[in-house]
């Protein structure tokens, strides 16, 4: 299985601010994925990212808030534009590991005041 | 209606029972389905997966899918205190791992020494 970091691992922001997310995976990978777990409610896709093209977002999800980059096949960021209290959630990023498998990251851990 | 449903508990049993998770799902597209087990503060960790109807063994965890009835299931024999987590079900579509999962919102499992 792949093994996948985060940084930073929490946060805890002002509203209006805005916060990227690393991903780091130890190897080449060609889908990543980017998912929210709120408080009571199930983890949430944000938006898939390939390599080398425009990320594919969720409905409810948008690029202007949820911009991500994807420069290459072990690396991704995912940033949180102009955050508000409702975005503190657990932010985690994962790979596809096989046709059968995800593998997922520690997450990260974001307060916004 | 919830594309999955799952009981979030919590729910506590002796040590050494056997424990039965379930998740029921609306969409008849999903093919793959997938168990993760997240302690607190931690990323979710891939259990098992299986790919359409049937049992899969593996070691003390066992995962049985029905898609007739759309009810996934996943047993744990002779539980330890060390399997207190919150159990995940998730899945997809016929990309399996290379397409965004659809989780339930995860039972939290209290095994009593």
């Amino acid at each position: 299985s792949a093994v996948i970091s985060q940084k930073p691992s929490r946060d805890i922001c002002q509203r209006g601010t805005s916060l990227t997310i690393q991903c780091q995976v130890d190897s080449q990978v060609t889908m990543m994925f980017w998912y929210r777990q709120q408080p009571g409610q199930s983890l949430t896709l944000i938006a898939t990212a390939n390599q080398g093209s425009e990320a594919t977002y969720e409905s409810g999800f948008v690029i202007d808030k949820f911009p991500i980059s994807r420069p290459n096949l072990t690396f991704s960021t995912l940033t949180v534009s102009n955050m508000s209290p409702e975005d503190s959630s657990i932010y985690l990023c994962s790979v596809s590991g096989s046709q059968e498998t995800q593998y997922f990251g520690p997450g990260t851990r974001l307060l916004v005041l | 209606q919830k594309e999955v449903e799952q009981d979030p508990g919590p729910l506590s049993v002796p040590e050494g029972a056997i424990v039965s998770l379930n998740c029921t799902y609306s969409n008849s597209a999903f093919q793959y389905f997938m168990w993760y087990r997240q302690y607190s503060r931690k990323g979710p960790e891939l259990l098992m997966y299986t790919y359409s109807s049937g049992n899969k063994e593996d070691g003390r965890f066992t995962a049985q899918v029905d898609k007739s009835s759309k009810y996934i299931s996943l047993f744990i024999r002779d539980s330890q205190p060390s399997d207190s987590a919150t159990y995940l079900c998730a899945m997809s579509g016929l990309g399996g791992g290379a397409d965004g999962l659809t989780f339930g919102k995860g039972t939290h499992l209290i095994i009593q020494p």
